[in-house]
């Protein structure tokens, strides 16, 4: 059965750091997110992605964040200046097309910056 | 604003007894409703939806979920419960609010517990 994969499962790194978290969603889907969850409190949308494009964001998705499908199977998810509070799990999901409406979601990354 | 809430932090069920993990949502327009269970160390697995159509929705591992439009619920529930079934339940509604493309709004979870 086709999966949602994410790496690397734990990224430790130091505050100021420009850290990649990288997703490979199901093939042939065409919507593409990033929530994240911070330990012990809800999962938070971050971004959603179409047509090579963001679609939509939350509010906590700032400047220092940023994504990409640089070659039609990834989707990279990049955060330019860590901070503390960006330590956290950060999901990709991804989903069929316009009338398929539940989301596939990978294993996640555990971002910890020191 | 929309949201979704899981009043229960943790449920305890004895092995073989039936569950029920509570939500209720608040949105505009129909809701389009889903549940997923997180084992430790995973992601987020999809177990079922509501869209439309039959207020009973089936779902994966016996699972299922009952729309209450009146209620504004979506309560999660199962005839008899496994211990493999101990984890953590996340009710998620589809963001309807304008502009959106589907994002999911989610409960805090409910932790479920099932004891041999």
């Amino acid at each position: 059965e086709p999966e949602v994969t994410q790496t690397p499962s734990h990224q430790v790194t130091q505050m100021g750091q420009e850290v990649i978290l990288r997703c490979v969603p199901i093939s042939n889907h065409l919507y593409f997110y990033w929530y994240r969850q911070i330990l012990g409190q809800k999962v938070e949308f971050l971004v959603s992605f179409y047509n090579n494009e963001i679609s939509e964001k939350s509010e906590i998705f700032d400047d220092q964040f940023s994504v990409e499908r640089p070659d039609g199977s990834n989707f990279t998810l990049k955060i330019r200046s860590t901070k503390l509070e960006d330590s956290a799990m950060y999901f990709c999901a991804s989903r069929g097309g316009l009338a398929a409406y539940e989301q596939y979601f990978g294993p996640g990354t555990r971002l910890t910056v020191t | 604003a929309q949201s979704v809430a899981q009043p229960e932090d943790q449920v305890n069920v004895a092995e073989g007894n039936p569950l029920t993990v509570k939500c209720t949502y608040s949105v505009s327009g129909n809701p389009y409703l889903f549940w997923y269970v997180q084992y430790p160390n995973r992601g987020l697995q999809f177990l079922l939806k509501y869209i439309t159509g039959d207020n009973l929705v089936k779902g994966s591992y016996g699972f299922e979920a009952e729309f209450n439009k009146s209620q504004t619920s979506f309560h999660l529930k199962k005839p008899s419960a496994l211990v493999s079934d101990s984890a953590l339940y996340f009710c998620a509604v589809r963001d309807r609010s304008g502009g959106s493309q589907g994002n999911l709004i989610f409960g805090k979870g409910t932790k479920l517990s099932v004891k041999p």
